[in-house]
Order: C-alpha cells, then sequence, then structure tokens
C-alpha cells in the first residue's frame, strides 16, 4: 500500500455508534494528522500524534500510533450526523510536507 | 480562530490561460504551502516556502508553476499556461515554528476549459 492509506474507505453507521478508521505508512515519521475534509470543502486539522506518542485524546477523538507497525487509528465516539465527511491521515515523512492517505468516507444516519 | 483565506473560492479559465491563485496565511505563521486535490483523488504537496524562498517542491510543480509572497501577507501561486489536468481543488496551507499543525484554507476550485 501506499504512504498514508486508509480503511476502510468507506464507513456508515448510525449516531451514537462509535467509528474507527485506521491508516497505514511506510516509512519514518515525525509526526502523523488527522484532517477532516466536509464534502467539497478545505481540509481541517483534528489532531496530531508525535512518534514518540501511543495515544492522544481531543474530545470525541482517540488517536493512537504504533510505529513498529506504522499504523494509526482514529475514534470516533458517540458520533453525530455533524461528523459525516472524509477523514484523512497524513505523515511528514521527515520531510517538509504532507503524504495524505485517500481517506475515509464517513456517513453518520441520525 | 486565525484563518487562511484563499480567493476566488472558484476560477475557470481557458486552457492557455495564466491564472494566480492567491492566498492570505495566517499572520504570524512561518512556512507556507500549495497541496491540490484533483477531484476523487488524494491531497497532493506542490511546493512549500519558507524564508522567501521554496524550500521543497514536488514533481507536480514544473516550469509552469511559481509562487510568490510579494508583500509580507500574501502568498500567491501562479500556473502560466493553465492545462487541462491543472483542474483541481487548490489548498493553502500555513504552519508555525514548531509545524504542530498545519492550517488549510477552504480552497480554490480551478476549472480549466
Amino acid at each position: 500500500s501506499q504512504q498514508g492509506e486508509e480503511d476502510p474507505q468507506a464507513l456508515s453507521i448510525q449516531e451514537g455508534e462509535n467509528a474507527t478508521m485506521n491508516c497505514s505508512y511506510k516509512t519514518s515519521i515525525n509526526n502523523l494528522q488527522w484532517y477532516r475534509q466536509n464534502s467539497g470543502r478545505g481540509l481541517v486539522h483534528l489532531i496530531l500524534i508525535r512518534s514518540n506518542e501511543r495515544e492522544k485524546h481531543s474530545g470525541r477523538l482517540r488517536v493512537t500510533l504504533d510505529t513498529s507497525k506504522k499504523s494509526s487509528s482514529l475514534l470516533i465516539t458517540a458520533s453525530r450526523a455533524a461528523d459525516t465527511a472524509s477523514y484523512f491521515c497524513a505523515t511528514d515523512e521527515r520531510t517538509d510536507k504532507l503524504i495524505f492517505g485517500t481517506g475515509t468516507r464517513l456517513q453518520v444516519f441520525p | 480562530e486565525p484563518e487562511v483565506t484563499q480567493t476566488p473560492s472558484h476560477q475557470v479559465t481557458q486552457m492557455g490561460q495564466e491564472v494566480i491563485l492567491r492566498c492570505v496565511p495566517i499572520s504570524n505563521h512561518l512556512y507556507f504551502y500549495w497541496y491540490r486535490q484533483i477531484l476523487g483523488q488524494k491531497v497532493e504537496f506542490l511546493v512549500s516556502f519558507y524564508n522567501n524562498e521554496i524550500s521543497e517542491k514536488s514533481e507536480i510543480f514544473d516550469d509552469q508553476f511559481s509562487v510568490e509572497r510579494p508583500d509580507g501577507s500574501n502568498f500567491t501561486l501562479k500556473i502560466r499556461s493553465t492545462k487541462l489536468e491543472d483542474s483541481a481543488m487548490y489548498f493553502c496551507a500555513s504552519t508555525g515554528q514548531g509545524k504542530y499543525g498545519y492550517t488549510f484554507g477552504s480552497g480554490t476550485r480551478l476549472t480549466v476549459v
């Protein structure tokens, strides 16, 4: 797989359920970030986890990072219809640029 | 909350024409970027800019592309002679000294006809 590949590609859940998205990458990184994109709109930074961190929380978001497996997960708890969006992981590959994954399209039904 | 502002939100241009996409990064940020997203595809890095010069650029960023920070606030991307395949959403981003998360603008949708 390419740097920053998310799975699943699409996820549909009911409001109140938890949503888990996974990201895998190939090279060494300084940090990994998760972004959200509403359809046709800009990218919103959600959370950054550094390579020496294993878990981070921000509100209803929980991110884990396993550098030995080169993978990360984003958990959204108690999802809401407003969480409907595409979610992307992005890694820095220890350079001055972000490499984005293909994204997970999350649909939360009321 | 500080924002990165991009104008215009949508630009339609004839093939072969020059376009300039404009961005106003967050005022105390030091690093500036352009990314693009072709419809349905990944967000791709184009170029990074620091201390008034390009620090890194991708293969996409060929001689048709240029960036400028003319007045200390605006950050522009110029495409000299647009091609159909340049149609995409172009995002400007900026970040501060620690590069702790990037702030992206809402994007400019460029349509080349």
